[in-house]
């Protein structure tokens, strides 16, 4: 079965520089969230969106910025890096905002991850 | 507010013994998600299991099992008969419908032989 693609899987930038990563989620999935783990932490939740829209925010910096395409795939772009964005970077997709409904069952699915080391 | 806790920051065990690793949250939701993964070296986060807050049937999968509690919101897995294979990091999760998945702190598992 299709799985949640990320791409790059690896991406090496120089600090202030700017990167772009891409989720490709399951066909059919409607709702799209994007992770931040640091070396040693927790998944921590960025946003999400849902039909296009953003549906949900986290603790994302304002030098980030994402959306979702009408083909449901989703880019975040982060500028200005720093040496503390360093991180895997993890996109997941649900149905249905992940509900558990006539549309959902609530399971959410993650990609492999994007590996971003700022140098 | 939502919260979940992994009291438990890094066990070790010797092969072959049964572990525990213990999950706590909080929530006001009546309706709400509890999900277990776990993450390797390689760096992945592998799903193990998905709990809804309407079923608190436990569950076991070969040696994994899992003991849901609402009385003590606990969500605890056990692992039986321990393998190196399963050294890892394990992430207790909670979500709330509708909404992102919250996750705890972690539990890294180091099973030696």
């Amino acid at each position: 079965a299709a799985g949640v693609i990320q791409s790059p899987r690896h991406l090496i930038k120089e600090k202030r520089e700017t990167a772009t990563l891409k989720c490709y989620p399951i066909p059919r999935h409607d709702t799209v969230y994007w992770y931040q783990q640091g070396p040693g932490q927790d998944p921590q939740f960025l946003i999400s969106f849902y039909e296009k829209m953003q549906s949900d925010k986290g603790s994302i910096p304002d030098r980030f910025s994402a959306q979702q395409f009408s083909d449901y795939h989703s880019e975040l772009n982060m500028s200005s890096l720093e040496l503390g964005d360093s991180a895997l970077y993890f996109c997941a997709s649900s149905e249905d905002r992940g509900r558990l409904s006539e549309w959902g069952t609530g399971e959410l699915f993650f990609g492999e991850g994007s590996r971003l080391t700022v140098l | 507010a939502q919260k979940v806790t992994q009291a438990q920051t890094e066990i070790s065990v010797v092969e072959k013994e049964d572990v525990t690793l213990d999950c706590v949250y909080e929530t006001r939701d009546t309706t709400y998600y509890l999900f277990w993964y776990k993450q390797p070296p390689s760096g992945e986060l592998v799903f193990l299991i998905r709990r809804n807050s309407f079923d608190e049937q436990n569950e076991i999968s070969g040696r994994y099992s899992w003991n849901f509690q609402k009385s003590t919101s606990s969500f605890n897995f056990t692992i039986t008969a321990s393998q190196v294979v399963d050294s890892a990091v394990y992430f207790c999760a909670l979500k709330r419908s509708g909404y992102a998945l919250n996750f705890g702190k972690g539990t890294s598992l180091l099973v030696t032989p």
